[in-house]
């Protein structure tokens, strides 16, 4: 099924331990980004990409790296996790060419819950 | 820079009460887009809506009706007649265009609505 695609679904991580986490989208999406999520905080930006080649940083950059070498894929890099780090991370892609269309919107992955401890 | 205010953390209603959850909107861009999106208990996010600042038509989808006012910085969503389905977190976001923004949606920090039957 088309879609963004994030794995592992969970993941339990020790302090200052390396992951990535992976983000992959097979609707030829432009822009992609990770957000994560926590308790009352809603959703905060980490990182995007508004193409292959291209990152920025977002509200909370702090603590994670990211890279886009290809359309399909946005891997988020935890280079030494810290239990601040626990949260669910969403990936999210979009195609603004289509933001004039009724149905424009982000289409979201089912999250990545990671716990640092 | 652009911001979403939430205010309601949660809501409780009863089962086919009308429901109305707020959002406000902080932009210095004359284009911009709104959205609504459920995450209901089983964690995903789904897109609701997406309304563009050119756009001031409220939409009506079934139970659901959203209420876009420039004036207020408002864009508010009414579900009528409320079912137990209906539970879940709800985000309101905003994305500017890219004159100096990115598309690239800021979120509220959700309104987490419980229906009782």
């Amino acid at each position: 099924n088309a879609g963004v695609t994030q794995t592992p679904k969970f993941q339990v991580l020790k302090t200052g331990q390396s992951m990535t986490l992976q983000c992959a989208q097979d609707m030829n999406h432009e822009y992609m980004s990770w957000y994560r999520q926590d308790p009352g905080m809603g959703l905060r930006l980490i990182h995007y990409s508004v193409g292959a080649g291209i990152t920025d940083q977002g509200e909370v950059p702090n603590g994670y790296n990211v890279s886009r070498s290809t359309t399909e894929d946005f891997p988020l890099r935890l280079l030494s996790a810290a239990p601040s780090q626990t949260s669910v991370y969403f990936c999210a892609s979009s195609q603004p060419r289509d933001r004039d269309r009724a149905n424009y919107g982000y289409t979201f992955g089912s999250g990545t819950r990671l716990t640092v401890v | 820079a652009q911001k979403v205010t939430q205010a309601q953390t949660e809501i409780s209603v009863v089962e086919k009460e009308d429901v109305t959850l707020d959002c406000v909107y902080e932009t210095r861009d004359t284009t911009y887009y709104l959205f609504w999106y459920k995450q209901p208990p089983s964690g995903e996010l789904v897109f609701l809506i997406r309304r563009n600042s050119f756009d001031e038509q409220n939409e009506i989808s079934g139970r659901y009706s959203w209420n876009f006012q420039k004036s207020t910085s408002s864009f508010n969503f009414t579900i009528t007649a409320s079912q137990v389905v209906d539970s879940a977190v709800y985000f309101c976001a905003l994305s500017e265009a890219p004159t100096g923004g990115s598309y690239i949606p800021t979120f509220g920090r959700g309104t987490s609505l419980i229906v009782h039957p």
